[in-house]
């Protein structure tokens, strides 16, 4: 079972920031939170991730609060093709694989 | 591009053929994963290859069977399947199954089953 939860859809205005949240309450101390997307028939395609640091790369940025039970992805100028179902994930180790367990995500419909 | 394609795109079989799904990946990795994506459902992992071998099989019914013959290379033998097994079926590589391995995903295969 997916451990987060997060909103079934958002709607945002292009060229503003869209602010995606995450709970995940049950984190253990050495699991990563990690974002990935899924445009319409493609396949997921990998955002960010992060441990309890707040990380920025060219895509979006991550803020993990400091009891590490919830995060939002930030996506600062969204565009047109931002629109997809984003889907946040905890994963650690198990049995020498890092799982990724996809929950139902968030259904972001970026609007001109 | 991701560097992880699949081909067919989309298939339709009838419940008694045999096809396969085929994954190629042109990054150097050495996990390959398959799932499958429902309507209306999250993704499921199905097998988990490493360095060839398979590490991992989420019970999966034995129509469905993969192989694995080079890191590059990953199949999904398809047999006597069942219309609920309908679906995207999803490739992924990662550089190594362990921690931190981003995952990257083929544009999948969309499978109907007659």
């Amino acid at each position: 079972d997916a451990k987060t939860t997060q909103p079934p859809s958002m709607d945002c205005a292009e060229g503003r920031a869209a602010n995606l949240p995450c709970n995940h309450s049950t984190i253990s101390g050495n699991e990563y939170v990690y974002w990935y997307r899924q445009i319409h028939s493609q396949g997921p395609q990998y955002i960010i991730h992060g441990l309890k640091n707040n990380e920025t790369n060219e895509m979006a940025s991550l803020i993990i609060t400091e009891d590490r039970k919830s995060s939002t992805l930030i996506l600062p100028h969204a565009t047109l093709r931002d629109t997809a179902v984003y889907y946040c994930i905890v994963t650690g180790l198990q049995g020498g694989s890092e799982k990724l367990v996809f929950g139902k995500g968030t259904k972001l419909t970026v609007n001109p | 591009e991701t560097g992880v394609t699949q081909t067919p795109r989309h298939l339709v079989m009838g419940m008694t053929n045999k096809k396969s799904l085929k994954c190629e990946q042109h990054l150097g990795h050495n996990a390959m994963y398959w799932y499958k994506q429902s309507a209306k459902k999250p993704l499921e992992l199905m097998f988990v290859y490493s360095l060839e071998e398979r590490v991992e099989n989420n019970s999966v019914p034995s129509r469905f069977s993969p192989e694995c013959p080079n890191s590059s290379h990953l199949f999904l033998h398809l047999h006597t399947l069942q219309p609920e097994d309908s679906a995207l079926y999803l490739c992924a590589s990662s550089q190594d199954r362990g921690f931190g391995n981003i995952q990257y995903f083929g544009a999948g295969t969309r499978l109907s089953v007659l």
